[in-house]
């Protein structure tokens, strides 16, 4: 089975700051996507960031990137510079072509002034 | 515990043909979530209900029409189909207020459009 962990349910941040959400993982699949969705108030799942398993570069999104450590089963988001448009739920997800998400328990982070 | 339940879980159809997918919300959530997710590509919003009213639209196809019934059940009804809309289809609930309305996602159904 495969299962995703977000270990942090709240997080806060100062305004241009840095913050970095944990996420790990478990599964016994070897090509799958990682992604990190953002959920904020209008409940939209709003993709932030994506990575694929079998790229070893780690993904970047203008001030969004991830440390990305399929060894370790380890998918980080570091959001640089935070804004308060960032505040929102950021859920960490697990999908293989085809199947369902697995999304792990999400990170309520709130970016104060 | 109990979680969202989707029927079908798959689902074959002719080009042309309508559809239609189930979501079984957990017990006393009253908010429902419709997601499409094509071979390869991000969940697209489709559409949410809230106390059986529509809260949100996405981009949902104005073939395609949900609703929300008193027991909170909701369907995704899908018309004129296409090529297209063979993706996986999942619903999400959640209770309004709870948890930061934290959504839990259903399995999925697979639509195949052939």
């Amino acid at each position: 089975a495969q299962t995703v962990t977000q270990s942090q349910p709240e997080m806060s941040v100062q305004e241009a700051e840095t913050v970095t959400l944990s996420c790990t993982y478990d599964t016994s699949e070897n090509n799958y996507y990682l992604f990190w969705y953002k959920q904020p108030p209008s409940r939209q799942m709003i993709l932030v960031i994506r990575q694929e398993a079998y790229k070893q570069q780690n993904a970047t999104e203008n001030r969004f990137s991830v440390n990305f450590q399929k060894a370790a089963k380890s998918f980080s988001l570091k959001i640089s510079d935070s804004q308060l448009g960032d505040t929102a739920m950021y859920f960490c997800a697990l999908i293989f072509y085809g199947q369902n998400f697995v999304f792990g328990p999400g990170t309520r982070l709130s970016v104060l002034p | 515990a109990a979680g969202v339940i989707q029927s079908p879980r798959h689902l074959i159809k002719e080009k042309r043909e309508t559809a239609t997918l189930k979501c079984y919300p957990i017990p006393r959530h009253d908010t429902v979530y419709w997601y499409q997710q094509g071979p390869g590509q991000d969940p697209q919003f489709l559409i949410s209900f809230y106390e059986k009213m529509q809260s949100d639209k996405g981009s949902i196809p104005d073939r395609f029409s949900a609703q929300q019934f008193s027991d909170y059940h909701s369907e995704l009804n899908m018309s004129s189909l296409e090529l297209g809309d063979s993706a996986l289809y999942f619903c999400a609930s959640s209770l309004e207020g709870v948890a930061g309305n934290e959504q839990f996602f259903g399995p999925g159904t697979r639509l195949t459009v052939l």
